[in-house]
């Protein structure tokens, strides 16, 4: 069975700039969520989607957006880019949501220049 | 202030020593609390989840024992060995709105040393 897959893998962007990463999920699983990884903040929740609705968000700004596609896929996207928002971005995926486990992928390394 | 802490922020062992890595939470009251595990560039894998009624778990040479009482957890690491070094996340999953949130701990980095 295929694992969570995240594409890019590493995203150079300068700032002002927007930005869409992938996440698949392992197939069956409806559920998928975001995070951000900074090694001074740690992981840090930015949303969840459950069959194409946004479920849960955390507490970013609104320049931190994401969907979910009928087929579990999802896309995050992140506009008007800033130095700040250089870190791992983490994609998990769980049969039902954060009351189960969650498997996650190898994250997208965005670098903003 | 961050409702997960762990301690200590770093830790480095020698190869086959025993070590233990500690989780105080303040979330109340939670789905359930786990273990990940993280290599460098790497995606966080599961070690261990626990739900409220669970005192202990094991995964092979990784064991996570869970007192609500005092809202603490700790994961002991047995005859570590090299591929053990890696940053340990406690997670606790808190129950909110429609669906669940994931509170972080910011890790734990252990080293284990030849």
């Amino acid at each position: 069975k295929a694992g969570v897959t995240q594409t890019p893998r590493y995203l150079i962007k300068t700032r002002g700039q927007q930005v869409t990463l992938s996440c698949s999920p392992i197939s069956g699983h409806r559920s998928v969520s975001w995070y951000q990884q900074t090694p001074g903040q740690g992981l840090q929740f930015l949303f969840e989607y459950f069959s194409e609705t946004q479920r849960n968000k955390g507490n970013f700004p609104g320049r931190f957006s994401g969907r979910q596609f009928s087929n579990s896929r999802s896309e995050m996207n992140v506009s008007t880019l800033e130095l700040g928002d250089s870190a791992l971005y983490l994609c998990a995926s769980s049969l039902e949501g954060g009351g189960r486990e969650a498997f996650f992928g190898q994250g997208t390394r965005l670098t903003v220049v | 202030k961050n409702q997960v802490e762990q301690s200590p922020q770093s830790l480095i062992i020698l190869e086959g020593k025993n070590c233990t890595l500690q989780c105080n939470y303040t979330v109340s009251p939670f789905s359930n609390l786990r273990w990940y595990k993280q290599d460098t560039g790497r995606g966080p894998v599961s070690l261990t989840i626990m739900t409220f009624s669970e005192n202990t778990k094991s995964n092979g040479r990784y064991t996570a024992t869970l007192d609500a009482d005092t809202k603490q957890s700790s994961l002991h690491i047995t005859a570590s060995q090299l591929s053990d070094s890696a940053s340990y996340i406690c997670v606790v999953s808190l129950k909110r709105g429609s669906g669940y949130a994931l509170n972080f701990g910011k890790g734990t980095s252990l080293l284990v040393t030849p």
